[in-house]
């Protein structure tokens, strides 16, 4: 099974700042099979990126992944009021499919 | 239009067996390379894949609780079940179920559309 982490756990920014978090694998995720999901308060996630890198329908161009083997990233831009929230991220690789444990990031 | 909604029971007390329907439309699940998975947070903590049933009822399970889960499908309803049995309360979380992204073909999964989830409550 692979296991992701994500770091940091919380990262403290301000609007209008640089977001980027990071999802490290125990083990190579095959062909890029790396997703980025955003949860806000009492919803259920919502699908950001997929391939590392793919932006889903209807995701806003200040998000962007990037990376591959066991090194991945995702990058907000400039943070939005609304971008405050939970990021998980995903591989779909090899199964068990595994989600990391999250990065909070929260307005400083 | 996809759209998945959950229903089942709030509480249940420990041992017994946990069963939630997902009820979804815009898709069909006779549909090659579609699939419906159940993904569960316990309140506060992260995501975790439970299983996932394929088009075909190729069916995938979590490891660490495959022993306790069964997935199922009802085509002609458009609906997915799941049971998990022997109920702890480390169970307690708020369960979703989601489709399957039919990109990349093949035995690879992630979410891209999911229901609002359902809090279960594992009590006596």
């Amino acid at each position: 099974e692979i296991v992701l982490t994500q770091s940091p756990g919380t990262l403290s920014l301000s609007p209008g700042e640089r977001a980027t978090l990071s999802c490290r694998a125990s083990q190579s995720v095959s062909s890029s099979y790396l997703a980025w999901y955003q949860q806000k308060p009492g919803q259920a996630p919502r699908l950001l990126i997929y391939g590392a890198s793919s932006r889903a329908t209807g995701i806003p161009d200040r998000f962007s992944g990037s990376g591959s083997g066991t090194d991945f990233s995702l990058t907000i831009s400039r943070l939005e009021p609304e971008d405050f929230v939970v990021y998980y991220c995903q591989q779909y690789g090899s199964s068990p499919w595994t989600f990391g444990q999250g990065t909070k990031v929260e307005v400083k | 239009q996809i759209t998945l909604k959950e229903s089942g029971p709030t509480l249940v007390k420990p041992t017994q067996t946990l069963t939630l329907t997902c009820t979804f439309s815009g898709f069909s699940l006779s549909t090659s390379g579609v699939g419906v998975g159940w993904i569960r947070q316990p309140p506060g903590k992260a995501l975790e894949w439970l299983a996932l049933i394929y088009w075909d009822d190729d069916k995938r399970y979590s490891p660490s609780l495959k022993s306790r889960l069964t997935i199922t499908k009802d085509t002609s309803k458009n609906q997915v079940v799941l049971t998990m049995t022997n109920m702890d309360p480390v169970d307690t979380a708020t369960y979703y179920c989601a489709h399957r992204s039919t990109y990349p073909p093949g035995d690879y999964c992630y979410f891209d559309y999911w229901g609002q989830g359902t809090l279960v409550t594992v009590s006596s």
